[in-house]
């Protein structure tokens, strides 16, 4: 089963920034956030991942809250092309192999 | 170039038939994978490989047989298709096994199977 929370849909008007929550309330000391997208009939796409510290990449900047159960992914500038399912994930080590388990995402619809 | 590549495309077929479905990487990476994505969209892992030794397989029904020949190909055979094995089928690779910090992954576009 998936950890994460995220609200199932989302607007954002072109140009704007869009953030994208996701909660992960059980999250443990050691195991990672990453997000995910999936834009419509393609294979999912890496945008960014992180533990403790804010990150940011090209792509976008992920803000994550000091006592690690939530997050948010934020696109600067949507653009439609974000247009896509966004998948918040909390990355599970079983010891000797990690699992990424997706849940239902975030269906961010970027619009004129 | 394409990073992970899945043929064929779209697999149609029979009830009862067998099939096989291939990816290949030219990424370099170690670690290979098998994921399901059902008509709800939920896509859950199935196997994945690091230098062609198995390191996850979930309760997947043994008519499901990954074969990894070398580190840069996965395939994926399915014996006796069922209705329920439609689904879109999704490979991906990564550079560092699976219990890394980094354990970035590339997905492939996707095979969509329809079992009649």
């Amino acid at each position: 089963d998936a950890k994460t929370t995220q609200p199932p849909s989302m607007d954002c008007a072109e140009g704007r920034a869009a953030n994208l929550p996701c909660n992960h309330s059980t999250i443990s000391g050691n195991e990672y956030v990453y997000w995910y997208r999936q834009i419509h009939s393609q294979g999912p796409q890496y945008i960014i991942h992180g533990l403790k510290n804010n990150e940011t990449n090209e792509m976008a900047s992920l803000i994550i809250t000091e006592d690690r159960k939530s997050s948010t992914l934020i696109l600067p500038h949507a653009t439609l092309r974000d247009t896509a399912v966004y998948y918040c994930i909390v990355r599970v080590d079983t010891g000797t192999a990690s699992k990424l388990t997706f849940g239902t995402g975030t269906r961010l619809q970027v619009t004129l | 170039d394409t990073a992970v590549s899945q043929t064929p495309k779209y697999l149609v077929t029979q009830m009862g038939n067998d099939k096989s479905i291939k990816c290949e990487q030219n990424l370099g990476h170690d670690t290979m994978y098998w994921y399901k994505q059902d008509s709800k969209k939920f896509l859950k892992i199935m196997f994945s490989y690091n230098n062609k030794e198995l390191i996850i397989n979930e309760t997947v029904p043994n008519r499901f047989s990954p074969k990894s020949p070398d580190k840069a190909h996965l395939n994926l055979h399915i014996n006796s298709l069922e209705l329920g094995d439609s689904a879109v089928y999704f490979c991906a690779s990564s550079q560092d096994p699976p219990y890394t910090s980094t354990d970035t992954q590339y997905f492939g576009p996707g095979t969509r199977l329809t079992v009649l």
